[in-house]
């Protein structure tokens, strides 16, 4: 039973690099959702998509990028890294509507250092 | 806009304490409520959640009742474990945002034995 699976689980970035952070979900689920965790503060949204093929800006969009290919996987972006980008990242993933709010299944998490 | 405000911490109680972690919110339309909790190094799990004004959500000893009146959510436990030691989220969720979870900025709990 894996759930959300990111990759990698730790990071270290230099100023200007470039990376993407993995997710990937067996649950057929098909709303998908980053986040990332500032120290003492709650988590923020990033992107997300509501399916394969569609993804939209959250609260915190810029300096990332998505994609949304297949129902499983949801990799973000980061195309010039920067250190407030510093932070640890979220992926959760939620099931199909059945009328009611279900609740987002998160990843373990990427704790990803910019120097 | 939305949002939820959370007490801040850390809250430090010893074992078998009674917990309250409050938590109130601001939101048009209907929210649906949750309480997530995160241990040291892992991700958010689902604590509890509620749905529509009066429900209590229950889970592992922890209840919140979805209270419209006050727009609070609190988070109690009766008799609280050093297992419980990890970070609590209130977070609500606006019908027909596709489910996007608006956190609060957590509470640290640590019990002491």
């Amino acid at each position: 039973n894996a759930g959300v699976t990111q990759t990698p689980k730790f990071r270290i970035l230099k100023i200007g690099q470039s990376m993407t952070l993995q997710c990937t979900q067996d649950m057929n689920h098909n709303y998908m959702y980053w986040y990332r965790q500032d120290p003492g503060m709650g988590l923020k949204l990033i992107y997300y998509s509501v399916g394969a093929g569609i993804t939209d800006k959250g609260e915190v969009p810029n300096g990332y990028n998505v994609s949304r290919s297949t129902t499983e996987d949801f990799p973000l972006r980061l195309e010039l890294a920067a250190p407030s980008q510093t932070s640890v990242y979220f992926c959760a993933s939620s099931p199909p509507t059945d009328g009611s709010n279900q609740p987002q299944h998160f990843g373990d998490g990427t704790r990803l250092s910019i120097l | 806009g939305n949002s939820v405000t959370q007490m801040e911490g850390p809250v430090t109680l010893s074992e078998e304490a009674f917990l309250t972690i409050n938590c109130t919110y601001t939101a048009t339309g209907y929210p649906s409520l949750f309480w997530y909790v995160q241990y040291p190094g892992e991700g958010l799990q689902l604590l509890l959640k509620a749905t529509k004004a009066d429900d209590k959500g229950s889970n592992k000893g922890f209840e919140a009742t979805y209270r419209k009146e006050t727009t609070s959510f609190h988070l109690e436990k009766g008799s609280v474990q050093v297992s419980d030691s990890a970070v609590y989220f209130c977070a609500l969720t606006i019908p027909g945002s596709s489910y996007k979870l608006i956190f609060g900025s957590g509470t640290r709990l640590l019990v002491r034995p």
